[in-house]
């Protein structure tokens, strides 16, 4: 069965670069979300979508921003890198928000460097 | 933020030998899944239980839920090494339905 695509997997940038992670949700889901995890930590929500508008939001900073597109992926932009944001990050899709399963990708991990 | 605490933080079992994790949460949930990680890998989807249901399996796995208590507990049966993983609960609460929030999840070994 197809799963949620994730690229990169891996990635490396520079301080105050900029990033962009892409996500492909499992065919027919409608809704994306995203999360970052850092070392032994649990994942964080950042943000989420529903039928390509943004439907909540965590604790995501203001120099990144996300948007779902029209074939229902998904992008996360990260600028002005810094160490911190040096982390696993996840994007998950379901089918009409969470009254069904999440699932979840291999998830991109980034590192500043 | 966090939703829940899981219990215990960190379990070491013997292959043939049976794991409970603990989880509990704060606010009124929809539903509540459980997912596994391997070390710096992706979230395994393993159960979804609603909050309608109080008991369910899959395979091996049993999961409870008991939403007066707000808790809920995943039993893993006969378990083997390649169970080595984090546990996290996720839950979706009544008032966004629109994110998962998780746990502090619980890091299960099982030796041979």
């Amino acid at each position: 069965a197809a799963g949620v695509i994730q690229s990169p997997r891996h990635l490396i940038k520079e301080k105050r670069e900029t990033a962009t992670l892409k996500c492909y949700p499992i065919p027919r889901h409608d809704t994306v979300y995203w999360y970052q995890q850092g070392p032994g930590q649990d994942p964080q929500f950042l943000i989420s979508f529903y039928e390509k508008m943004q439907s909540d939001k965590g604790s995501i900073p203001d120099r990144f921003s996300a948007q779902q597109f029209s074939d229902y992926h998904s992008e996360l932009n990260m600028s002005s890198l810094e160490l911190g944001d040096s982390a696993l990050y996840f994007c998950a899709s379901s089918f009409r928000g969470l009254s069904t399963e999440a699932f979840f990708g291999q998830g991109t991990r980034l590192t500043v460097v | 933020s966090q939703q829940g605490e899981e219990d215990p933080q960190a379990l070491s079992i013997q292959e043939g030998e049976n794991a409970t994790m603990n989880c509990s949460y704060k606010t009124s949930i929809n539903n509540l899944q459980w997912y596994r990680q391997n070390s710096g890998r992706g979230l395994v989807h393993l159960i979804l239980i609603r909050s309608n249901e109080r008991e369910k399996h899959s395979g091996r796995l049993r999961v409870t839920l008991d939403t007066s208590k707000k808790s809920s507990s995943l039993l893993i049966t006969a378990s083997r090494a390649a169970d080595t993983a984090s546990y996290f609960c996720a839950t979706d609460d009544t008032g966004t339905a629109s994110k998962l929030t998780f746990g502090t999840g619980t890091r299960l070994q099982v030796t041979l």
